[in-house]
C-alpha cells in the first residue's frame, strides 16, 4: 500500500503564476483533503472533496480550487500566487464516514514563491 | 468553532526524561482529539486518538494522552524519550460533525543526549 502520494515534492513559483498540486489518496480511501501549512504553522484547512464535489472548505480565497477526479485523485489549484502562499500543501485522505477520524496525510508538497 | 492552544511552542528535554506536551481546545460540541508528529521535512503521523471511551489514550512509540472534558484539555506524556523523539507535535480537534481537522500551532520537542 503506497499510502498517501504527493507530487511534486517541492517546487518554486514567482508571484502572479499559477500552480496546481497533485495528491492520489490511499487506495480505498474515497475522499480527499488539503491544508496548507506555513512556516512555524500548524496546518490549515482548506477545503473537501467528496465525490468529485467540493464539500466543505475552509477561510481561504477564491484562488484556492480544487478538483476531484473519478479515481479519487485530487488537484489543488492556486491562482495569482502570492508571497505568502509560500508553505508546505498536506494531502489528507480518508474513507467517507470517517473523514475526521482516520485521515492519513502524505508527505506534503513544499511550494516557495519568490 | 473550534480552537486549540498549544500551551509551549518549544520543549528541551534530556534523553530518558519524561515529557509533557499540554494541549487545550474550545469547543460548544462534543469532539474528537489527536495527537500528530511531524519529523523533519515530512507529514503528519498519527500518534494516538481519542473517540470516546476510557479518557486515557494509548498511542504508538509509548505516547498516551489523557482528556479532561471538564478542563478541556488533552495533555499528552511519554515517560521515557528518546533522541528520535525529536519533532514537531501537533495537537488537533474536530466536532462530532466535522469533516476537517482544527490544529494547534505545535510544539517542537528538542531531546538532547
Amino acid at each position: 500500500d503506497a499510502g498517501v502520494t504527493q507530487s511534486p515534492t517541492h517546487l518554486i513559483k514567482t508571484r502572479g503564476q499559477q500552480v496546481t498540486l497533485r495528491c492520489s489518496p490511499k487506495s480505498g480511501h474515497d475522499t480527499v483533503s488539503w491544508y496548507q501549512q506555513a512556516l512555524g504553522q500548524g496546518p490549515q484547512f482548506i477545503f473537501q472533496y467528496y465525490e468529485e464535489e467540493e464539500r466543505q472548505r475552509g477561510n481561504f480565497p477564491d484562488r484556492f480550487s480544487g478538483h476531484q477526479f473519478p479515481n479519487y485523485s485530487s488537484e489543488l489549484n492556486v491562482n495569482a500566487l502570492l508571497l505568502g502562499d509560500s508553505a508546505l500543501y498536506l494531502c489528507a485522505s480518508s474513507l467517507a464516514g470517517a473523514e475526521n477520524t482516520e485521515a492519513f496525510f502524505g508527505q506534503g508538497t513544499r511550494l516557495t514563491v519568490v | 468553532a473550534q480552537s486549540v492552544t498549544q500551551l509551549d511552542s518549544q520543549v528541551p528535554v534530556f534523553e530518558e526524561a519524561p515529557v509533557e506536551l499540554r494541549c487545550n481546545y474550545s469547543s460548544s460540541v462534543s469532539v474528537y482529539l489527536f495527537w500528530y508528529v511531524q519529523y523533519p521535512n515530512q507529514g503528519l503521523q498519527l500518534l494516538l486518538k481519542y473517540l470516546s471511551g476510557s479518557t486515557l489514550v494509548k498511542g504508538i512509540n509509548g505516547f498516551e494522552a489523557e482528556f479532561n472534558k471538564s478542563q478541556t484539555s488533552f495533555h499528552l506524556r511519554k515517560p521515557s524519550v528518546h533522541i528520535s523523539d525529536t519533532a514537531e507535535y501537533f495537537c488537533a480537534v474536530s466536532d462530532y460533525d466535522d469533516y476537517k481537522l482544527s490544529f494547534g500551532a505545535g510544539t517542537t520537542v528538542t531531546v538532547r543526549a
